[in-house]
């Protein structure tokens, strides 16, 4: 069985600070990782994903993670975050080759504030 | 840029009223999937279709739900007997295949469903 924790529901940053959401999995076989990012009455949008290549992935508007295998996480990063990145950020993760469910976290809603 | 798309964005209905959710997935895509995600909840699977059957199914996906893909675009999820419970948005997913691998699934915007 598959499972995802994000720790932490709620985090709000400094525009410009460096943020980090936390993503830890449980996976029985190799997984292939996701974050996708759900801005305000929007659909899901993928921010990057984890499929077995190199274990520090990078994403779209400057986020990126990194595999750690040892510690079953896949955290999610940016150096300086903008207003923008508001927005409720998801983990999933799925089982490598074929077609597969995803299994999502509950989710981190990231506020930026002036 | 394709994407997925979603209709009627807004559905309010009466419990006990069958409702139809309709999604239309990336053209060349041919895997199909149905989530929901209740409010203040996580996102959960419901359902997966491949080659006009379904692949896999969750708890979930009890007998009052069925899709369908009707035509040669159009992917829906229909729901018998909506109970109150049912309220949530419903996101519909597509996925392609490149060179034998099943790709990253592509979300659609959602439908938000009110079971009143």
């Amino acid at each position: 069985a598959q499972s995802v924790t994000q720790l932490g529901s709620h985090v709000s940053v400094s525009e410009g600070a460096l943020v980090l959401l936390r993503c830890n999995y449980s996976s029985s076989v190799p997984p292939y990782l996701f974050w996708y990012v759900q801005y305000p009455n929007q659909g899901l949008q993928l921010l990057l994903k984890y499929t077995s290549a190199a274990t520090l992935v990078k994403g779209i508007n400057g986020f990126e993670a990194e595999f750690n295998k040892s510690q079953t996480s896949f955290h999610l990063r940016k150096p300086s975050v903008h207003i923008s990145d508001t927005a409720e950020y998801f983990c999933a993760v799925t089982r490598s080759g074929g077609y597969n469910k995803l299994i999502f976290g509950a989710g981190t809603r990231l506020a930026v504030h002036p | 840029e394709p994407e997925v798309t979603q209709t009627p964005s807004h559905q309010v209905t009466q419990m006990g009223q069958e409702v139809i959710l309709r999604c239309v997935p990336i053209s060349n895509h041919l895997y199909f999937y149905w989530y929901r995600q209740i409010l203040g909840q996580k996102v959960e699977f419901l359902v997966s279709f491949y080659n006009n059957e379904i692949s896999e199914k969750s708890e979930i996906f009890d007998d009052q739900f069925s899709v369908e893909r009707p035509d040669g675009s159009n992917f829906t999820l229909k729901i018998r007997s909506t109970k109150l419970e049912d309220s949530a948005m419903y996101f519909c997913a597509s996925s392609g295949v490149t060179q034998g691998v099943v790709e990253t699934q592509y979300f659609g915007p959602g439908t938000r469903l009110l079971v009143l």
